[in-house]
């Protein structure tokens, strides 16, 4: 089981929105940095969002993300069939002094 | 551009050692945290370590039970991961990436291409 939660899956039709929960407890989500990955198989991760809500360049403004107490959320509109992918959720966690991430959500368009 | 480029994963057997190299290039290596992850199947992604940018601070994930070392060598611009007393767990694909920062995390943006280590007899 991963330390953070995410849903398994979320679907959406082409140019639609979804949102990706990311739930947390005070020792990570609530204390720290949410950041946000697209991961494609057989591929590295890569980073969309950092510091709860910045993109950085080269990373197009359909992508978004907030933080809010012990929970993050990745938003992502205008869906692209180019978007299904995996997404991950990470952070700090300062009672475990490590890194640690979401299961996953895969993204279906 | 930014780029890690890794080494040194493959097959070792049970309770062996193995190490793992990251070589940066195109930024200034010495002024960024760095981070091994890895991931598997079952547990997706795992922080297996962090450095700061000098190496002056170290954290290793407990699971490892002090079986893992990250080290790094600025002038040589890569980073290290010694892996001892291996066990069939620890069979992942190993990433490395560069944190944002120098050390407190901001996200990891740059990502080595990974690296597979099967540990089997």
């Amino acid at each position: 089981q991963s330390v953070l939660t995410q849903p398994p899956s979320v679907s959406a039709a082409p140019g639609q929105r979804v949102t990706i929960y990311c739930s947390g407890s005070n020792s990570n989500l609530g204390n720290n940095y949410v950041s946000w990955y697209q991961q494609v198989p057989g591929k590295a991760p890569k980073l969309l969002i950092y510091d709860n809500n910045q993109r950085p360049s080269g990373i197009p403004d359909r992508f978004s993300g907030s933080r809010s107490g012990t929970s993050a959320t990745l938003g992502i509109t205008a869906l692209q069939t180019g978007d299904e992918a995996n997404y991950y959720c990470g952070t700090w966690d300062s009672s475990l002094s490590a890194m640690v991430f979401g299961g996953g959500t895969k993204v279906t368009v | 551009q930014d780029q890690l480029v890794q080494s040194g994963g493959g097959v070792v057997q049970p309770g062996r050692s193995l190490r793992l190299s990251c070589a940066a290039s195109g930024f200034t290596f010495s002024s960024f945290g760095m981070h091994w992850v890895r991931q598997t199947p079952d547990k997706g992604l795992e922080g297996v370590a962090v450095i700061w940018f000098d190496g002056s601070i170290k954290y290793h994930a407990q699971s490892l039970e002090g079986r893992f070392t990250i080290t790094r060598d600025n002038s040589k611009k890569t980073l290290y991961l010694q892996m001892n007393r291996v066990r069939a767990e620890d069979t992942a694909v190993y990433y490395c990436a560069r944190e944002r920062g120098d050390g407190k995390y901001h996200g990891m943006d740059v990502w080595g291409q990974g690296t597979t280590v099967t540990v089997s007899s």
